[in-house]
């Protein structure tokens, strides 16, 4: 089962605009972390936020966390035809903090048209 | 070095068959994971690696599935009689170690393909 819904499911917007993805998850995390995928393979690690950050910057991304909307979202800031991607969030499997693999949400398809 | 490398990056095979999927992870990571990616889904956690055990294997879908890791680096994913639900692709992943706050770095993935 996935336990994040990224929204919207595809966006297009013109280069140089901003971007912003949501995703939404269930249970408690320990952290939430965000990848990007070109073509349907290899994901690519963009940011990780920990539960008790509520912002983080990377270059051109910002990531917030709202633990109590158990919700998160990712900016790109002015956008550039190479960030044409799938866009997904990531939770631990578990809420112990234990060594576990992610739970990806469904992704959202981001055009960044010319 | 060199990222986690999959090998064969497609496979075709027929239903029924048995097929053999390797990672080869980053030089030094314990922690290995493999994951399932249906067309338009997230990638779905199977299995996970500390080392040469299997840590967690509470996402493999039944029996005709299974990994192995015996030196603690390069695992394989094996499949027996597999189905045509089977075909997705299957990306594996190496972090430094199984702390949940360890980045995971994916390989490009097997695409299988069962006719």
């Amino acid at each position: 089962s996935q336990q994040g819904e990224e929204d919207p499911q595809a966006l297009s917007i013109q280069e140089g605009e901003n971007a912003t993805m949501n995703c939404s998850y269930k249970t408690s995390i320990n952290n939430l972390q965000w990848y990007r995928q070109n073509s349907g393979r290899g994901l690519v690690h963009l940011i990780l936020i920990r539960s008790n950050e509520r912002e983080k910057h990377s270059g051109r991304l910002r990531v917030t966390l709202d633990t109590s909307k158990k919700s998160s979202s990712l900016l790109i800031t002015a956008s550039r035809a190479a960030d044409t991607a799938s866009y997904f969030c990531a939770t631990d499997l578990r809420s112990g903090g234990g060594a576990d693999g992610l739970t990806f949400g469904k992704g959202t398809h981001l055009i960044i048209q010319p | 070095g060199a990222g986690v490398s999959q090998t064969p990056s497609n496979k075709v095979t027929e239903k029924g068959k048995y097929v053999e999927l390797r990672c080869d992870p980053i030089s030094g990571h314990t922690a290995l994971y493999w994951y399932r990616q249906s067309l338009g889904q997230g990638p779905e956690f199977l299995i996970y690696f500390q080392g040469t055990g299997a840590a967690d294997d509470s996402g493999l879908p039944n029996d005709r599935f299974f990994a192995v890791r015996p030196e603690g680096s390069v695992s394989t994913l094996k499949i027996q009689r597999t189905e045509r639900g089977d075909s997705a692709v299957y990306l594996c992943a190496s972090s430094l170690s199984g702390n949940a706050k360890n980045i995971q770095y994916f390989g490009a993935g097997t695409r299988l393909s069962v006719l």
